[in-house]
């Protein structure tokens, strides 16, 4: 059980497009989902959390105009990085917490790699 | 301002030797403990946590020692077997309104067991 599912693995865009990440939690529901990113050999840096039904919280120095994310239901996040330049190539990963289960538990999805061009 | 460390970028460990892994807080508010497993372009995996309350927590070959007065954990793994190898995380966490449900991260130890 537990599982969280990222789509696509990997993407490939142009400087100046948008790119949607998908996070899904498959057998559970996510009251809060966590969007990540993490720099080659380097931890992962927690960008916002995604409560359903309400605005994301970013932590401080991630802007939000440029990284929307929407968690319209208990299984689904998605995470927008819009006008994507170079330097938002990244390895971005989601996590998503059950609604009954402990505080601090968090299950991660396989990641999506970003790279822009 | 980096909360959590691990000060040990690598570990290189025998089969069947033990694994420690380190890690060192400095934010006296967290509540609870996690470690990760990572490999190359995937997601971490959770491997063991231990509560503020407790200072030692085992789970088959894992074992979590939390030092509170130290603010240092550690992660013990035996016997260390070649598909331990990986990058691993510690995590914390707090309970205040503001850090709820968040977990912040070390840099990672990448371990390599050998055969």
């Amino acid at each position: 059980g537990a599982v969280v599912s990222q789509h696509p693995s990997w993407v490939i865009c142009k400087s100046g497009t948008s790119v949607k990440i998908e996070c899904r939690s498959l057998d559970f529901q996510a009251t809060t989902m966590f969007w990540y990113r993490q720099f080659p050999k380097q931890s992962l840096m927690l960008m916002a959390t995604s409560n359903e039904g309400s605005k994301a919280t970013y932590e401080q120095g991630v802007e939000k105009d440029k990284f929307l994310i929407n968690h319209a239901s208990l299984t689904l996040s998605t995470l927008t990085v819009t006008s994507a330049h170079p330097e938002d190539s990244s390895f971005y990963i989601c996590s998503a917490r059950e609604a009954s289960g402990p505080s601090y538990e968090q299950y991660f999805g396989p990641g999506t790699r970003l790279t822009v061009t | 301002d980096q909360q959590v460390k691990q000060n040990s970028p690598s570990l290189s460990v025998q089969e069947g030797r033990i694994s420690i892994l380190n890690c060192d807080y400095t934010n006296s508010m967290f509540d609870y403990f996690l470690w990760y497993k990572k490999y190359p372009a995937e997601g971490p995996t959770f491997l063991i946590s231990i509560s503020s309350i407790k200072d030692k927590n085992e789970d088959g070959r894992f074992t979590v020692f939390l030092n509170k007065s130290a603010k240092h954990l550690s992660l013990h793994i035996v016997p260390s077997q070649p598909g331990d190898s990986a990058v691993y995380f510690c995590a914390a966490g707090g309970m205040t309104t503001d850090s709820w449900g968040k977990l912040q991260f070390g840099a990672g130890t990448q371990v390599v067991v050998t055969p």
